[in-house]
């Protein structure tokens, strides 16, 4: 069974960082890029990164490029999103999600990252 | 970036209705030498993640219930559910993975009538 399960989320104060990461389970990690897409609370979904199956290519959503750096360990199936000069407007659950297929197949449940002083 | 924007915003269907949702590129999501369409559809469930419906626009993912089904090509998508059940009230998210940045629709929030 596929799965993937976020942490590392919390209440962070504006201009301060926090490390995300999604471990996954059931399939074969190194086959597949990986992606971190965030959704605002009660807005809509904003995709913020992907990385390759090796670790690259690695590409970011203009609003976080500079901010927020995205890493692979594939000896320990996970992703990360480490997340520097946060704002308001980063608070939003992240799913890390699959991608195949041209879409983003699973996702896991989500991690919450509050920024607020 | 490729702007998606979805029609209409909230919709509400009775039972056993069909649905009926627009997703509209601001430019061509067709990769010709391949001949597929780089949208997909989703479905969110209130407090769950989003779950994959529909691929290249028209391939429903495997598990997904028949009365799903995805049309279009170009710039002008489309997913109908046949026949509304109880269990499809949720959210729907088009997203097109043609070119960088990846981008969603706004959503369309499908309701009971």
């Amino acid at each position: 069974q596929v799965d993937l399960v976020e942490s590392g989320g919390g209440l962070v104060k504006p201009g301060g960082s926090l490390r995300l990461s999604c471990a996954a389970s059931g399939f074969i990690f190194s086959d597949y890029y990986m992606a971190w897409i965030r959704q605002a609370p009660g807005k809509g979904l904003e995709w913020v990164s992907y990385i390759g199956s090796t670790g690259s290519p690695i590409h970011y959503a203009d609003s976080v490029k500079g901010r927020f750096t995205m890493s692979r360990d594939n000896a320990k199936d996970s992703i990360y999103l480490e997340m520097n000069s946060l704002r308001a407007e980063d608070t939003a659950m992240y799913y890390c999600a699959r991608a195949r297929a041209a879409a983003f197949d699973p996702w896991g449940q989500g991690t919450l990252v509050t920024v607020s002083s | 970036d490729i702007v998606l924007t979805q029609s209409p915003e909230s919709l509400a269907v009775s039972l056993g209705e069909r649905a009926t949702i627009r997703c509209t590129s601001s430019q061509s999501i067709l990769f010709t030498s391949a001949n597929k369409n780089y949208l997909t559809w989703y479905q969110q469930r209130p407090g769950q993640p989003p779950k994959l419906l529909i691929y290249s626009a028209s391939s429903r993912e495997s598990g997904v219930p028949d009365r799903f089904s995805g049309s279009g090509s170009g710039t002008d998508f489309t997913l109908t559910i046949s026949s509304l059940q109880a269990e499809d009230v949720a959210v729907y998210y088009c997203q097109q993975y043609y070119s960088a940045p990846i981008t969603f629709g706004q959503g369309t929030r499908l309701e009971l009538k």
